[in-house]
């Protein structure tokens, strides 16, 4: 099954922004959006934000989502050392009947 | 407080079968749609199925139809995954998810090592 695209790799400053993005089609991302997740190295994924771009209870709101057309934007305002991760978005897909991932960006604090 | 706890990896030699458990509680598990999630190492998430909450609705992606089921027992709070005809390529550490719209709680996994 064909999965989303995501960037492999992003690097940015402390106390910097960035923004990572997740492409996909009108049937998974342009049809219901995406969800976001985050993971870091030997632990289980985290759900950060909902396809509705809604966050989780907990969540800081210094991580934001949003969507134009079939890709989705995931945006981590105020850098912090912890915010070192894999980030993955996650779709269902309504043509294959299936959920499907991104590859995953690994995003570096400099 | 959600809680989804798997086991039952291990090592298993290729054509093998192996089943997985995940036990759930802090919710009420009959209410919620199910998944199994899996990730090779050092690799991304692959999704591998998905169960409805009364276990009516299943979903299988293309790599494992046919060898692997899922299966939940709500009397019980648990949700299984059966894998038959094992392959090296589906070595991978295992996690059970629950869904709440998305995959909102998710287990700490259970490795599963495919190898002669």
């Amino acid at each position: 099954q064909a999965g989303l695209t995501q960037p492999p790799s992003v690097s940015k400053g402390l106390r910097q922004t960035a923004t990572l993005t997740c492409t996909g089609n009108s049937n998974n991302v342009g049809n219901q959006g995406a969800a976001w997740l985050q993971q870091h190295q030997g632990h289980p994924p985290k759900l950060l934000s909902y396809r509705k771009n809604n966050r989780p209870s907990g969540i800081s709101e210094r991580f934001s989502a949003s969507r134009s057309g079939n890709t989705a934007s995931l945006t981590i305002t105020g850098l912090q050392p912890e915010d070192e991760a894999d980030y993955y978005c996650s779709a269902w897909d309504s043509s294959l009947s299936a959920w499907v991932f991104g590859g995953g960006t690994r995003l570096t604090v400099l | 407080q959600v809680q989804l706890v798997e086991s039952g990896g291990g090592v298993v030699q290729p054509g093998g079968s192996l089943r997985l458990s995940c036990a759930a509680s802090g919710f009420t598990f009959s209410s919620y749609g199910m998944h199994w999630v899996r990730q090779a190492p050092g690799k991304g998430l692959e999704w591998v199925a998905f169960v409805s909450y009364d276990g009516r609705t299943k979903f299988y992606a293309d790599s494992v139809m046919g060898r692997f089921t899922i299966s939940r027992d709500n009397s019980r709070n648990t949700l299984y995954l059966q894998m038959n005809s094992l392959r090296a390529e589906d070595t991978a550490v295992y996690y059970c998810a629950k869904e709440n719209y998305d995959l909102d709680y998710w287990g700490q996994g259970t490795l599963v090592t495919v190898s002669s």
